[in-house]
């Protein structure tokens, strides 16, 4: 079993849709769990992080980290075409220098 | 502030070719990563420095080699090219180590093997 799965898609949706990505993961040492996104011929940036279960909210983005089924998913709000990108999960032991990846999921938002 | 900064952008090898991949951050970070990605593998760690005159095997370090040549810079060499080295290569950065692992990445190279 892989440590991180992520459906790669690709995820179309017309612009101002709410969009739900997710990941799950089987590791339960697990603390740290930070999304990525990547653009087109372009390198991953980090867009959130959340430490342990709970919510985090940045503006359009919510991360949501359920330990207790080892599920990890990203909403976005109001998705806007500059949304369209692959988004990565990548969660992490915090004492791990080698961080663990999804495949990421291919994101498509239409106008 | 450059971030992460990876040359060449692209090359065209013929198998059997070697060359440097160089990499070089600007954020004074300990540790340096070395990742290809490939359509329906994602992001596979080559290898890894935690801190300067260090380095460690990643998942795929076959075919590969590094040298972490001070706090900025860490390469990565092809000695012998193969097709199956055709990809794209990431180099990226962390503060090091801890739970605060976030890491920064360059614009990549696009590598063909032909």
């Amino acid at each position: 079993q892989k440590e991180v799965e992520q459906d790669p898609g690709p995820l179309s949706v017309p612009e101002g849709a709410i969009v739900s990505l997710n990941c799950t993961y089987s590791n339960s040492a697990f603390q740290y769990f930070m999304w990525y996104r990547q653009y087109s011929r372009k390198g991953p940036e980090l867009l959130m992080y959340t430490y342990s279960s709970g919510n985090k909210e940045d503006g359009r983005f919510t991360a949501q980290v359920d330990k207790s089924s080892k599920y990890i998913s990203l909403f976005i709000r109001d998705s806007q075409p500059s949304d369209s990108a692959t988004y990565l999960c990548a969660p992490n032991a915090g004492n791990n220098r080698k961080l663990i990846w999804g495949l990421g999921t291919s994101l498509a938002v239409n106008p | 502030n450059a971030g992460v900064t990876q040359t060449p952008k692209f090359q065209v090898l013929k198998t059997g070719q070697s060359m440097t991949l160089q990499c070089a951050q600007d954020m004074n970070h300990n540790s340096m990563y070395w990742y290809r990605q490939d359509p329906g593998m994602g992001l596979r760690l080559i290898y890894y420095s935690a801190s300067e005159g260090t380095t460690d095997k990643g998942e795929v370090p076959n075919g590969y080699n590094v040298s972490r040549l001070n706090k900025r810079e860490f390469s990565l060499r092809l000695e012998s090219a193969a097709p199956s080295q055709t990809s794209v290569y990431f180099c990226a950065s962390s503060p090091g180590t801890g739970w605060n692992t976030e890491a920064f990445f360059g614009q990549g190279t696009r590598l063909t093997v032909v």
